[in-house]
């Protein structure tokens, strides 16, 4: 589905740098999230924002910052990453209904 | 918060034989049911969902079932095929604000 798109698709960093993972949309929705997900711990809410002036912290936000520049853009920054947030990271919309669409994710090695 | 939990963690079944995986929630507020499916290497989609004023719903192969009273609600996939092998994530959200909750996924492996 390329109406939700990440970028970079993989990374590698080092411990301590400051990355930035971005996600774009064409849906015209509202609502955006950033999830992480980890084997056996499925899908794990870092932030979320329904509108440009609004953000919000899920169950995992310590680590993380987010910046929605625009309705159609929501960027996820690691300030200074450390190897426990090795993980794929999801970004997903959400409209006037309940379905959440989904990016293709991006997935992150910390060294 | 909401917490949910998700059994089994890992289905192994036979092509042709039914699967079933199992979600409980705690939150009483929490009204709508989504379950999605991940393929390896790929993002979760949708495949089904049900609202708390509905008991089942069904769409081919696949149903949901719900028991509010229990807060728990089930997959069930008929006449299983290849291609259903893949995570399947429950999760369970209160109507409005929309934050879903997910279980940690069930892995559902079906042999040929």
């Amino acid at each position: 589905d390329a109406d939700v798109t990440q970028t970079p698709r993989n990374r590698i960093t080092k411990t301590g740098k400051r990355i930035m993972l971005e996600c774009s949309q064409t849906k015209g929705h509202d609502r955006m999230y950033w999830y992480r997900q980890d084997p056996g711990l499925g899908l794990r809410l870092i932030y979320y924002s329904f509108d440009v002036k609004d953000i919000n912290k899920g169950e995992i936000s310590d680590g993380y910052s987010v910046s929605r520049q625009a309705q159609a853009k929501f960027s996820l920054s690691l300030e200074s990453a450390i190897p426990n947030q090795t993980a794929l990271y999801f970004c997903a919309t959400r409209g006037v209904g309940e379905t959440q669409y989904f990016g293709p994710g991006t997935r992150l090695l910390v060294l | 918060g909401e917490n949910v939990e998700q059994h089994p963690s890992t289905l192994s079944v036979q092509e042709g034989d039914s699967a079933v995986i199992k979600c409980t929630y705690s939150d009483s507020a929490s009204n709508y049911f989504p379950w999605y499916k991940q393929e390896l290497g790929k993002r979760p989609q949708l495949i089904i969902d049900i609202r708390s004023n509905v008991g089942e719903k069904k769409d081919q192969r696949i149903a949901v079932t719900l028991n509010k009273t229990a807060k728990h609600f089930s997959l069930h996939i008929t006449e299983t095929q290849p291609e259903d092998s893949a995570v399947y994530f429950c999760a369970a959200a209160s109507g409005g604000s929309y934050i879903p909750t997910f279980g940690r996924g069930t892995s559902l492996i079906v042999h040929p």
